[in-house]
């Protein structure tokens, strides 16, 4: 059982560049959710998604585009990478709101 | 905004002593609490889940405390070991599919 699986662990881009942050769990989790994590900041909410077909705008989704064409996968993407994303973003997914989260491993994105 | 406190924000303890932190939070619209231990490098790991008032939840020397009403839940380690050394994360539902974080105590065992 892999839980949630997080690719890359880590990726330097350059300002303007594009990537997706990959996320995928294997648990049928409906509710699945991206974080960053700032120094001192805590996790703040990007996006996330109750279920296939639906999502919707965290605490700090400005920058970044979310989809959830199956279960299993939520991908993150950032379209323009400007310095302020550089964070350590994690995704997480629950079988309910009330249920504990299980987290993957994070991605460290530095952007230059 | 609804926010969730945690204090202190840091905390040194000796091998072998007990302690426990807090975790504050507006008791309206209270749904649940979560909370979570967070190793350097690695990703939170669930620790409770409560929703209820006078919810005590244990496993093994942590256990953790709620108090829907005054808006509080306490974290409590019993005869901390070197590996408690982490982050503990709360978190709390309002009634809707979100959680909000505090931004933790960070707790280091001296040996």
């Amino acid at each position: 059982n892999a839980g949630v699986t997080q690719t890359p662990k880590f990726r330097i881009l350059k300002i303007g560049q594009s990537m997706t942050l990959q996320c995928t769990q294997d648990m049928n989790h409906n509710y699945m959710y991206w974080y960053r994590q700032d120094p001192g900041m805590g996790l703040k909410l990007i996006y996330y998604s109750v279920g296939a077909g639906i999502t919707d705008k965290g605490e700090v989704p400005n920058g970044y585009n979310v989809s959830r064409s199956t279960t299993e996968d939520f991908p993150l993407r950032l379209e323009l990478a400007a310095p302020s994303q550089t964070s350590v973003y994690f995704c997480a997914s629950s079988y309910s709101r009330a249920a504990g989260y299980t987290f993957g491993s994070g991605t460290r994105l530095t952007v230059v | 905004i609804l926010n969730v406190e945690q204090s202190p924000q840091s905390l040194h303890v000796q091998e072998g002593d007990s302690t426990n932190f807090t975790c504050s939070f507006p008791s309206s619209n209270f749904y649940a609490l979560h909370w979570y231990r967070w190793e350097t490098a690695k990703s939170p790991e669930a620790l409770f889940v409560m929703t209820l008032n006078g919810d005590e939840k244990k496993k093994g020397r942590i256990s953790a405390t709620l108090n829907t009403k005054e808006g509080y839940s306490y974290l409590y380690i019993k005869g901390s070991q070197p590996e408690d050394s982490a982050t503990y994360l709360c978190a709390c539902n309002f009634g809707n599919e979100k959680l909000t974080f505090g931004t933790g105590t960070r707790l280091t065992i001296i040996p």
